[in-house]
């Protein structure tokens, strides 16, 4: 079946200017996950939104950034005013269920936002 | 000091190899291990998974966690040129579904 996936795959933008980056999950994954992954670091984490319970927004670096998930299906991530620090990968992971650990995420393809 | 440290690499090994790949960690509340393969310009994969300490074993793939230490290593077997990737070793404390990942090890196996 489908696997989780990510658009645009590449995005240029100058900075200041504010981006959208689209996740959709895989179908029935209850769990969605975003992550940023910098060059040569490993995934931090950004939000978490489990069914229709509040997000946990933790993991968010600045009001710059912000997350919604519509209908418990797609998720949207937007960067307001961006800045060169924000240059990364973005990456959106599903799970079937987070009652426990073993919630393995399925990863998507991963969105490289470059602002210049 | 990370969390969980991780030697970024790379490491280039002869086709055919035993390779080691390691990850400390300092919270003793992390209970659940896991690594994760991700090829260049792709989303990382789920390859092994563990929980408390011991070993695991899948194909070539031999996990072993070793909590005393706060030490968990990745063995691969009879490496192959397709297993160059980054493998980022990930875990979880109990009751948190937010796993903490390490920086990724680069693996390059050269015919």
């Amino acid at each position: 079946g489908a696997g989780v996936s990510q658009s645009p795959s590449n995005k240029v933008t100058e900075k200041g200017k504010d981006v959208e980056l689209r996740c959709d999950p895989i179908s029935g994954h209850t769990a969605l996950y975003w992550y940023r992954q910098s060059l040569g670091q490993g995934l931090e984490f950004l939000i978490y939104f489990q069914g229709n319970s509040a997000p946990d927004k933790s993991g968010l670096p600045s009001d710059r950034f912000s997350a919604e998930r519509t209908g418990g299906s797609v998720s949207t991530l937007t960067i307001q005013r961006t800045q060169q620090e924000d240059s990364a990968v973005y990456l959106c992971a599903s799970s079937l269920v987070a009652g426990g650990p073993r919630n393995e995420q399925f990863f998507g393809p991963g969105t490289r936002l470059t602002v210049l | 000091q990370k969390e969980v440290e991780q030697d970024p690499g790379p490491l280039s090994v002869p086709e055919g190899a035993i390779v080691s790949l390691n990850c400390t960690y300092s919270n003793s509340a992390f209970q659940y291990f896991m690594w994760y393969r991700q090829y260049s310009r792709k989303g990382p994969e789920l390859l092994m998974y563990t929980y408390s300490s011991g070993n695991k074993e899948d194909g070539r793939f031999t996990a072993q966690v070793d909590k005393s230490s706060k030490y968990i290593s990745l063995f691969i077997r009879d490496s192959q040129p397709s297993d160059s990737a980054t493998y980022l070793c990930a875990m979880n404390k109990g009751g948190s579904y937010i796993p903490t990942f390490g920086r990724g090890t680069s693996l390059i196996v050269h015919p």
